[in-house]
């Protein structure tokens, strides 16, 4: 059973360009949560998701960031006109129920020149 | 505000000399995560607590909860060079596996 699969695992962006970062889940899980880590910090909540439905997107910034989990596919976070202080590691993690362990992806590194 | 905090930040030991990383959190809750991160890694998942009291080793490290007090511990015992990496504690806010993460506690053991 292949793990969380993210990509690309390093994307570079120059400021105003579109970002879009894809997480595969885990085989069965139908949960997906994607986290931000800033360097030198630790993990911040983004957006949960479940099949076609945004559960909680708390931590998501209010413009720019969007995230879904389409019925066939790949999750997808797709940050709009990227700027600097977007660069970061972008965690995806997936579990197959809402109180189960996560299970993390090797995470995207987005750097904005 | 929820605040998940992880003590001490930074961490240096010696091999062999045990240590406690502490995580206090804000909220009431009675489920936690302890990960490791490796640099340039993604996450690996340690431990899951899920009750006051609940108490889980793996080698050389263990972790336990208090949920009344809020706190949880991940003891180290004589430590080895291959445990250096940064370690996280991750609190799951609203039953719904919604979790808040520590800032992590970066761990560097010497020979």
């Amino acid at each position: 059973n292949a793990g969380v699969m993210q990509n690309p695992r390093h994307l570079v962006r120059r400021r105003g360009q579109e970002a879009r970062l894809r997480c595969s889940p885990m085989k069965g899980h139908s949960h997906v949560y994607w986290y931000r880590q800033l360097p030198e910090e630790g993990l911040k909540f983004m957006v949960y998701l479940q099949k076609e439905n945004i559960i909680d997107e708390s931590g998501m910034p209010k413009e720019r960031f969007s995230a879904e989990f389409p019925k066939e596919g790949p999750s997808i976070l797709r940050i709009q006109q990227v700027v600097r202080g977007d660069s970061a590691a972008y965690f995806c993690a997936s579990s197959p129920g809402p109180e189960d362990t996560q299970y993390f992806g090797p995470g995207t590194r987005l750097t904005v020149l | 505000e929820l605040k998940v905090e992880q003590n001490p930040l930074f961490l240096s030991m010696q091999e062999g000399k045990n240590y406690t990383i502490y995580c206090n959190y804000s909220t009431t809750s009675d489920r936690l995560y302890w990960y490791r991160q490796d640099p340039g890694k993604s996450l690996e998942s340690l431990f899951v607590l899920l009750s006051n009291g609940a108490v889980k080793q793996e080698g050389r490290l263990m972790a336990s909860l208090d949920t009344k007090a809020r706190l949880s511990t991940l003891h180290i015992t004589a430590a080895v060079h291959d445990l250096s990496a940064t370690y996280f504690c991750a609190v799951d806010i609203g039953g719904n596996n919604d979790m808040r993460f520590g800032a992590g506690t970066r761990l560097t053991v010497k020979p």
